[in-house]
């Protein structure tokens, strides 16, 4: 079984400063990908990025950096300068090859100006 | 660009009444689901189908139905609601099903946030 655990219920931080929200997964799986996905205030749900199991590779994609470690099963993402309309839950998510996906109960951002 | 279609965006049922959540993509994807969200308890799947005629349980399907007729829509349906349904709801798709194409990211509707009094 799989799981994903995303320990930060709610962080609070002032606009400008960086934030890391801290993704943890279990699989037995070799074959898989994780995501995040951010869910603004309004509502909806939007993809952001995805990684597979073979590509340890950091990404950066202007403010946001996401860290893939396999040794520690960890996929966490990181806002630099924090902006208050980052302010949002986001889902890390876990889709190992053959088995369901499974999202993480979601971290509550919250930026203050 | 539509995506991927919800209504009604808000509900409110008695306990006991049915309805059907709506739901329907323009993107010819072949996997379509349903994840309720609660306080505390994330996202959660209801039901799924990975291709028209084909649908199947997912972590939470008591209390809820649902058919896949054409590959656009996905219906819903409350059979007789009950306060513990009260949540939003999230209707997804994806290209293909996570077991087989686990590379697809899923594209959600906005939610119809359910209410049963």
């Amino acid at each position: 079984a799989q799981k994903v655990t995303q320990a930060q219920t709610e962080i609070s931080v002032v606009e400008k400063e960086d934030v890391t929200l801290d993704c943890v997964y279990e699989t037995r799986d070799t074959t898989y990908y994780l995501f995040w996905y951010k869910q603004p205030p309004s509502g909806e749900l939007v993809f952001l990025i995805r990684r597979n199991s073979f590509d340890e590779q950091n990404e950066i994609s202007g403010r946001y950096s996401w860290n893939f470690q396999k040794s520690t099963s960890s996929f966490n993402f990181t806002i630099t300068a924090s902006q208050v309309v980052d302010s949002a839950v986001y889902f890390c998510a876990l889709s190992p090859l053959y088995s369901t996906l499974t999202f993480g109960k979601g971290t509550m951002l919250l930026v203050s100006p | 660009n539509a995506g991927v279609t919800q209504t009604p965006k808000f509900q409110v049922l008695k306990t006991g009444q049915s309805m059907t959540l709506q739901c329907a993509q323009d993107m010819n994807h072949e996997y379509m689901s349903w994840y309720r969200q609660d306080p505390g308890m994330g996202l959660r799947l209801i039901h799924y189908s990975v291709g028209a005629g084909i649908t199947d349980q997912g972590e939470v399907p008591n209390g809820y139905n649902v058919s896949r007729s054409t590959t656009e829509d996905f219906p819903l349906r409350l059979l007789s609601a009950a306060p513990s349904q009260t949540s939003v709801y999230f209707c997804a798709s994806s290209a293909g099903a996570p077991q087989d194409r686990p590379f697809s990211p899923l594209h959600f509707g906005n939610g119809t946030r359910l209410t049963v009094t």
